[in-house]
């Protein structure tokens, strides 16, 4: 299984609502990350958990929130999102995070609309 | 700071022909340069990659080289098909982990 499997694949909520976006892998990688993308620019890196812990966060507002259950789970709660928000949310894993090991897989992505 | 640099943003090439995408990075400790494609309303997938141990890296139509000493390396596509019109992105590997993304090109391929 090669699989990085998101969901949902699409999102309306409103700036007062609390939604959760979750991914789920099951190739064993050790290493789990959050992007962000809006149209035609390239991912840009929220989060990233090694071994369950949270070992990046790109300075990222605390409407976002993540979480990591299990080495095979990585959630991203959302809470009180502008519009500005709006975009395609990635999840991606790699076999471990540091240097020689950042093949990452990607999922194909939660389309979250705010508004 | 960590910063990969890709060129051109857009280019537009007739079936057939050969198309060429240049990045450029800025750490020189990364030793991993992946490429990705990614189609409209699709998640980016990887074509392929290389690590600093090799110089160059076919598949098919599809090939990468990279020259550590001037920090560049370049996705050659041959024979380009209407269907190999996507955005790609160029990714060098950073200390961290973290994968460092190029702008993007954006790769039209007229029938």
């Amino acid at each position: 299984d090669t699989e990085v499997t998101q969901t949902p694949k699409h999102l309306v909520m409103g700036m007062t609502n609390k939604k959760s976006l979750k991914c789920e892998q099951h190739m064993g990688h050790r290493a789990m990350y959050w992007y962000k993308q809006k149209a035609k620019k390239p991912p840009e890196l929220m989060f990233v958990y090694s071994y369950e812990k949270l070992s990046i966060n790109e300075s990222v507002p605390s409407r976002f929130s993540p979480e990591c259950p299990n080495s095979s789970l990585l959630n991203l709660h959302l809470h009180a999102l502008q519009p500005e928000d709006s975009a395609l949310y990635l999840c991606a894993s790699s076999q471990a995070q540091g240097m020689g090991n950042t093949e990452a897989f990607f999922g194909q992505g939660t389309r979250l609309t705010v508004v | 700071g960590e910063n990969v640099e890709q060129h051109p943003s857009t280019l537009s090439v007739q079936e057939g022909d050969s198309a060429v995408i240049k990045c450029t990075y800025s750490d020189s400790a990364s030793n991993y340069f992946p490429w990705y494609k990614q189609e409209l309303g699709k998640r980016p997938q990887l074509i392929i990659d290389i690590r600093s141990n090799v110089g160059e890296k076919k598949d098919q139509r599809i090939a990468v080289t990279l020259n550590k000493t001037a920090k560049h390396f370049s996705l050659h596509i041959t024979e380009t098909q209407p269907e190999d019109s996507a955005v790609y992105f160029c990714a060098a590997n950073h200390y961290t982990g973290k994968l460092i993304f190029g702008q993007g090109t954006t790769l039209q391929v007229k029938p």
